[in-house]
This record gives C-alpha cells, sequence and structure tokens, in this order.
C-alpha cells in the first residue's frame, strides 16, 4: 500500500494563479482532511471530508475549495494564490472519524507564492 | 477554547540521556490523546494513541503517558536517530495539534 499521496511535492506560484493540490488514499478511508504548517503554528485543518460527497470547513478554509467525488480523492483547490498561502500543506485520512483515530499523513506538499 | 501545548520547544540531549516531553490540553470531551513523530521534508508518523488517564504505551524507547490534563513521552537512552520534531494531538470532532518539540540527540 502506498498510504496517503501527494502531488507535486513542489511548487511556486505568483500571486493571482490558481491551482489544484492532489492527495489520493488507498486505504479505503472514510475521513480525509487538509492541513497547513506553518512555523510557530502547528498544523491547522483547512478541510475536511467525512466521506464521497460531504465535505466541511476546518479552522482556516478562506482562500480554498475541495470536492469528494471518490473515496480514494480529495483535491485542494486554490483560487487566486497569495503570498500569505505560502506554507507546506499536508493531506490525512484516517478510518473513521478524527475524534479516535489516528490519522495517516503524507509527505506533503510545499508550496511558494510570489 | 480548547488548546494544545508542548515543552519544552527544543531539546538537546546526549547519546544515552534518558527526558521526557510534556504535552499540556485543555480540551473538553477528549476523544484520544496522540503522538507523532516528524522528520524533516516529511509528513507526521503515527506512534501511539491514548484513550483515558492512567493509560501508557510503548513502543522501542519511547513510552507515552496520559493523565487528565498532560501527556508524557519519555525517551529512554535516546539515539542519534531519534532526533526529530514530535506532536502531540488531541481529538474531539477534529484535532488540534500542539506546535511541538524538536529533540535533537548527539553521540
Amino acid at each position: 500500500n502506498a498510504g496517503v499521496t501527494q502531488t507535486p511535492k513542489f511548487q511556486v506560484l505568483k500571486t493571482g494563479q490558481s491551482m489544484t493540490l492532489q492527495c489520493a488514499q488507498d486505504m479505503n478511508h472514510e475521513y480525509m482532511s487538509w492541513y497547513r504548517q506553518d512555523p510557530g503554528m502547528g498544523l491547522r485543518l483547512i478541510h475536511y471530508s467525512v466521506g464521497a460527497g460531504i465535505t466541511d470547513q476546518g479552522e482556516v478554509p478562506n482562500g480554498y475549495n475541495v470536492s469528494r467525488s471518490t473515496t480514494e480523492d480529495f483535491p485542494l483547490r486554490l483560487l487566486s494564490a497569495a503570498p500569505s498561502q505560502t506554507s507546506v500543506y499536508f493531506c490525512a485520512s484516517s478510518e473513521t472519524g478524527v475524534g479516535d483515530q489516528p490519522q495517516h499523513f503524507g509527505d506533503g506538499t510545499r508550496l511558494s507564492i510570489l | 477554547e480548547d488548546q494544545v501545548t508542548q515543552s519544552p520547544e527544543a531539546l538537546r540531549l546526549q547519546e544515552g540521556e534518558s527526558s521526557s516531553l510534556n504535552c499540556s490540553y485543555t480540551v473538553s470531551g477528549l476523544r484520544g490523546l496522540f503522538w507523532y513523530r516528524q522528520d524533516p521534508g516529511k509528513g507526521p508518523e503515527f506512534l501511539f494513541t491514548l484513550y483515558s488517564a492512567g493509560e501508557e504505551k510503548e513502543k522501542e524507547r519511547l513510552k507515552a503517558t496520559l493523565t487528565k490534563k498532560e501527556s508524557f513521552l519519555h525517551i529512554t537512552a535516546p539515539k542519534p536517530e531519534d532526533s526529530a520534531t514530535y506532536l502531540c494531538a488531541v481529538g474531539r470532532y477534529k484535532l488540534i495539534f500542539g506546535t511541538g518539540t524538536r529533540l535533537q540527540v548527539f553521540p
């Protein structure tokens, strides 16, 4: 099993550009989520999904969109990139609800917005 | 407000020098407390889940314990390969992460 796979690993964008960060998992997990990690801030939840067709906002959702058309894939879209979105983005998945289940993380996408 | 605080921010140990990392939390309705290890350029790697006060879990040189207000990650006789950032997270309806402890173990 590959676990959670994120692409690309690195990306540089100009302000105002849009892009999609890809996330796929092969563990048949229902719950998937996106976090951003910034120095001194810890991991912060952007959006999450409890199953195909169901998504909801996390702590810092502004400027990001998600959709979940299949169990395996959970892409994160930046609509109009801003320098404040420079960060490392992690996708994670777990079997069911997050409160009592460990989440499994991908290796991240390092995004720089110029 | 739900909050997770880890201390110290950074810790330097000599190989073989045992120590503990602390994770204190203020969360109502805790469903689980998680410890992760994160290496540079990688995603967090799951280590332990603790569900109730008094629970302990062990893996090699690591032992995690839980009380009603905090958790400790004890590292016994650490080796250089234990160098990493250790993250604590508490689960309710979502995971709330601390900012981590950067551990360096030098020979």
